[in-house]
């Protein structure tokens, strides 16, 4: 059973490009968390999707920031016009579907770096 | 909105000592509380959770207790091992929102 995967691994943008990161949950999972991690500090909640809906979107700033997750492919978040500021480790967390399971299970991240 | 804060910040070891880590938490409707070990540059792993039924859960070298009346719990390690050397995170959860809310980390140093 693959884990949660996220593409790309590494991206760099100059000031003002898009940035586009993708997230596969896990296999059976169709809740998904993105959480941003700025450097030497702990994890902040962006937003949690389940297919083709937007369940909290509370942390996540409301301009430039986007997400999404389809019913057919990745989740995607979009940062438009990228700022210095953006430069952070962004993670993606898939749970289980239904019950009253609860854990988070995080992808790889990925590391954005603005120019 | 729910608020952890985590102590210490940076805790050394001896090998073979036991850590400790301490969070508290704000939102009493928070009742999920995972523990993650994050290595350098690698994603956050799941390491224990507990649920505000239960007081203590075990799982070998690792126990998490909480206190839902003081709204704080606590991660255990026993007979440390360099490989435990990570930043630790607690979160918490309120399982209406599915958001978690993590602390600020810990960076544990095991000394061999």
């Amino acid at each position: 059973n693959a884990g949660v995967m996220q593409n790309p691994r590494h991206l760099v943008r100059r000031r003002g490009q898009e940035a586009r990161l993708r997230c596969s949950p896990m296999k059976g999972h169709s809740h998904v968390y993105w959480y941003r991690q700025l450097p030497e500090e702990g994890l902040k909640f962006m937003v949690y999707l389940q297919k083709e809906n937007i369940i909290d979107e509370s942390g996540m700033p409301k301009e430039r920031f986007s997400a999404e997750f389809p019913k057919e492919g990745p989740s995607i978040l979009r940062i438009q016009q990228v700022v210095r500021g953006d430069s952070a480790a962004y993670f993606c967390a898939s749970s289980p579907s239904a019950g009253s399971s609860y854990e988070q299970y995080f992808g790889p991240g990925t590391r954005l770096t603005v120019t | 909105g729910e608020n952890v804060e985590q102590h210490p910040s940076t805790l050394s070891v001896q090998e073979g000592d036991s850590a400790v880590i301490k969070c508290t938490y704000s939102d009493s409707a928070s009742n999920y509380f995972p523990w993650y070990k994050q290595e350098l540059g690698k994603r956050p792993q799941l390491i224990i959770d507990i649920r505000s039924n239960v007081g203590e859960k075990k799982d070998q070298r690792i126990a998490v207790t909480l206190n839902k009346t003081a709204k704080h719990f606590s991660l255990h390690i026993t007979e440390t091992q360099p490989e435990d050397s990570a930043v630790y995170f607690c979160a918490a959860l309120d399982t209406g929102r599915r958001a978690l809310t993590f602390g600020s980390g810990t960076r544990l140093q095991v000394q061999p």
